[in-house]
């Protein structure tokens, strides 16, 4: 198994850019997440998905798109960047979601720098 | 605001003594903490839980012990070893919410 991967590993945009963050899993996981991680910030849960066509709203979703349409994928757009999105991104996934977190498995990151 | 906090950005222990990396909460609704462990280019993987039913979880090196009446709860590692040295997040988790703290930078010396 290849668990969570992300592309690509580093990008750079400029602001107004659009572009899409890759993230699948082969572990046939039912939840997935998006965080972003910035300085003395922890990670921020942006958009989650319990399912093949079901996707909701985290702590920080405003310039962000998410969308499932398998139960593999789950691919975060940026609609138009702005300098405050520069921060790594994380991808995870877990089997369920019942109330009771069930082990996450993170994706390595995307660095993403906006100027 | 920052639910979920972690004071010590970083701590520094030898090598065979004991690492204590502390977590506190604000939220009452968290039922449920994680620790997760993170090296440099590489994602958080999940180190141990607790339940809020629980007041102390044991996994080898590696002990959670969680105090309610705080809101506080503290990762244990006895002892310490060098490939230790990681960022250590806490998260809690309830009513469909997960928080996580800004992480405190362990490094063990050897």
């Amino acid at each position: 198994n290849a668990g969570v991967t992300q592309t690509p590993k580093f990008q750079v945009l400029k602001t107004g850019q659009s572009m899409t963050l890759q993230c699948a899993q082969d572990m046939n996981h039912e939840y997935m997440s998006w965080y972003r991680q910035d300085p003395g910030m922890g990670l921020r849960l942006i958009h989650y998905s319990v399912g093949a066509g079901i996707t909701d709203q985290g702590e920080v979703p405003n310039g962000y798109n998410v969308s499932r349409s398998t139960t593999e994928d789950f691919p975060l757009r940026l609609l138009s960047a702005a300098p405050s999105q520069t921060s790594v991104y994380f991808c995870a996934s877990s089997y369920s979601w019942t109330g009771v977190p069930d082990t996450q498995y993170f994706g390595p990151g995307t660095r993403l720098t906006v100027l | 605001d920052q639910q979920v906090k972690q004071n010590s950005p970083s701590l520094s222990v030898q090598e065979g003594r004991i690492s204590i990396l502390n977590c506190d909460y604000t939220n009452s609704m968290f039922d449920y903490f994680l620790w997760y462990k993170k090296y440099p280019a590489e994602g958080p993987t999940f180190l141990i839980s607790i339940s809020s039913i629980k007041d102390k979880n044991e996994d080898g090196r590696f002990t959670v012990f969680l105090n309610k009446s705080a809101k506080h709860l503290s990762l244990h590692i006895v002892p310490s070893q060098p490939g230790d040295s990681a960022v250590y997040f806490c998260a809690a988790s309830g009513n469909n919410d997960m928080r996580f703290g800004a992480g405190t930078r362990l490094t063990v010396k050897p």
